[in-house]
């Protein structure tokens, strides 16, 4: 039969402005939620994360918002450069001392 | 820092060879982790240790591959024979505590010819 392959959503914007990626966790009983930036040829590197006690994190250019009522975690990148171009995971944890839980990631282009 | 370190980088081999990929976690992480990532399944969780002992290995596909943390500062992960269908990049990640995040190794492209 025919093979599909993964498709990952994919979200293309220009230099400069603000990107926004979602992503819907399956456990509402997880309480740690990462994300992962991966760029070609390199394993995921963390980028933020956050705990289910809060619903807003801020880094340098990201913030993590946590929704819990509807199992919704976003990453927001301000003034969004080319190196910004990657796949990006989010990751949740289920239970203390368990592996993270990844979801399918979404690729993030940037043109200049 | 060093973080992760994997070996070999780049693995290539041909059906029913065997093959052994190698992690060195960062020191003091008590997990690490072996996942394996392709387009058609993404990053799969294949098994994880918790201060060097096996805590779920649901995710090894079958009886030819097989991992051992003979230690806290190493790790293998060992596929006997290899199949055409094994190739992928495979991740090794190290984490210190049981409710932090998880670090990347580099990863190693395995292709089985």
């Amino acid at each position: 039969g025919e093979s599909v392959g993964l498709h990952l959503p994919t979200l293309s914007v220009q230099e400069g402005d603000n990107s926004i990626i979602n992503c819907a966790y399956s456990n509402s009983a997880s309480d740690y939620f990462i994300w992962y930036k991966q760029e070609s040829g390199k394993g995921p590197q963390f980028i933020i994360d956050i705990r289910s006690n809060m619903d807003k994190r801020q880094g340098q250019r990201v913030t993590v918002l946590l929704n819990k009522t509807v199992k919704h975690l976003s990453l927001q990148i301000a003034a969004t450069q080319p190196g910004d171009s990657a796949v990006y995971f989010c990751a949740e944890l289920g239970q203390a001392g368990t592996a993270l839980i990844f979801g399918k990631g979404t690729t993030l282009s940037v043109s200049s | 820092d060093a973080g992760v370190i994997q070996s070999p980088r780049h693995e290539v081999t041909e059906m029913g060879q065997e093959v052994t990929l190698r992690c060195k976690p960062i020191s003091g992480h008590n997990s690490l982790f072996w996942y394996r990532q392709t387009m058609m399944r993404g990053l799969e969780l294949l098994i994880y240790f918790n201060n060097n002992v096996p805590i779920d290995d649901s995710g090894m596909p079958e009886d030819r591959f097989s991992a051992k943390m003979p230690n806290a500062s190493f790790s293998t992960l060992k596929i006997q024979p290899s199949e055409p269908r094994d190739s992928a990049v495979y991740f090794c990640a190290s984490r210190p505590d049981p409710t932090d995040t998880q670090y990347f190794g580099p990863g190693t492209r395995l292709t089985v010819l």
